[in-house]
């Protein structure tokens, strides 16, 4: 079935460092990707997307490029802030089938200043 | 602007009782998913529904009921709660193949 894989946590990081999370998938078709974010005592928040091979998704100085050929969705960013630490989740959710929404286990960054 | 509201946030359970989690959204979307969330395993998935009337199994089913009576609400329930139904469940909805929004979440305890 669809899977999303993440690199384990969790990741500390200095301020100003280049962050990089991996995330991989498993899916039937042609998945749209995500990337959520939670920050303590909330919900997720889409933070962003990608829906077709090549695209890259973008926001608040986060990118992630969709990479069909390695099935890969790996969220950058170049420079982290204090505030950027949260729990940062990938997923996929397929427009066939199922049409099931699948997360990935999440991935824990804290910056330190 | 509710988006989606999840009721109750807090709940304390003794074992084998039952209770209903609710969940509405106002953004007209056809998908609806329940969650939990566990220290480590980041969210699997209970059950889903693609539209009104319409309820499917998610990675992690047993144990929990669904309803989609109307197009807004997404009942999760519980018939006998047990310890290992400790955790913290979201709601979350979508437009087909769109972003998903999700509620703040119900911490839910069973002693």
């Amino acid at each position: 079935g669809d899977s999303v894989t993440q690199m384990e946590g969790p990741v500390t990081l200095s301020e100003e460092a280049f962050l990089t999370i991996n995330c991989t998938y498993t899916a039937t078709g042609y998945p749209s990707l995500f990337w959520y974010v939670q920050y303590p005592g909330e919900g997720l928040q889409l933070l962003l997307k990608a829906t077709k091979a090549d695209d890259k998704g973008s926001n608040k100085g986060f990118e992630a490029t969709y990479r069909k050929e390695t099935t890969s969705f790996h969220l950058e960013k170049g420079s982290v802030q204090v505030s950027d630490s949260a729990v940062y989740f990938c997923a996929l959710i397929t427009l066939q089938g199922a049409q099931k929404l699948v997360f990935g286990q999440g991935t824990r960054l804290t910056i330190n200043p | 602007n509710a988006g989606v509201t999840q009721t109750p946030k807090f709940r304390v359970l003794k074992t084998g009782q039952s209770m209903t989690l609710l969940c509405a959204q106002d953004m007209n979307h056809e998908y609806m998913y329940w969650y939990r969330q566990d220290p480590g395993m980041g969210l699997r998935l209970i059950h889903y529904s693609v539209g009104e009337g319409t309820t499917a199994k998610g990675e992690v089913p047993d144990g929990y009921n669904v309803s989609r009576l109307k197009k807004q609400n997404f009942l999760l329930g519980l018939e006998s709660a047990a310890p290992s139904q400790t955790s913290v469940y979201f709601c979350a909805s979508s437009h087909h193949g769109q972003r998903a929004f999700f509620g703040q979440g119900t911490r839910l305890t069973v002693v």
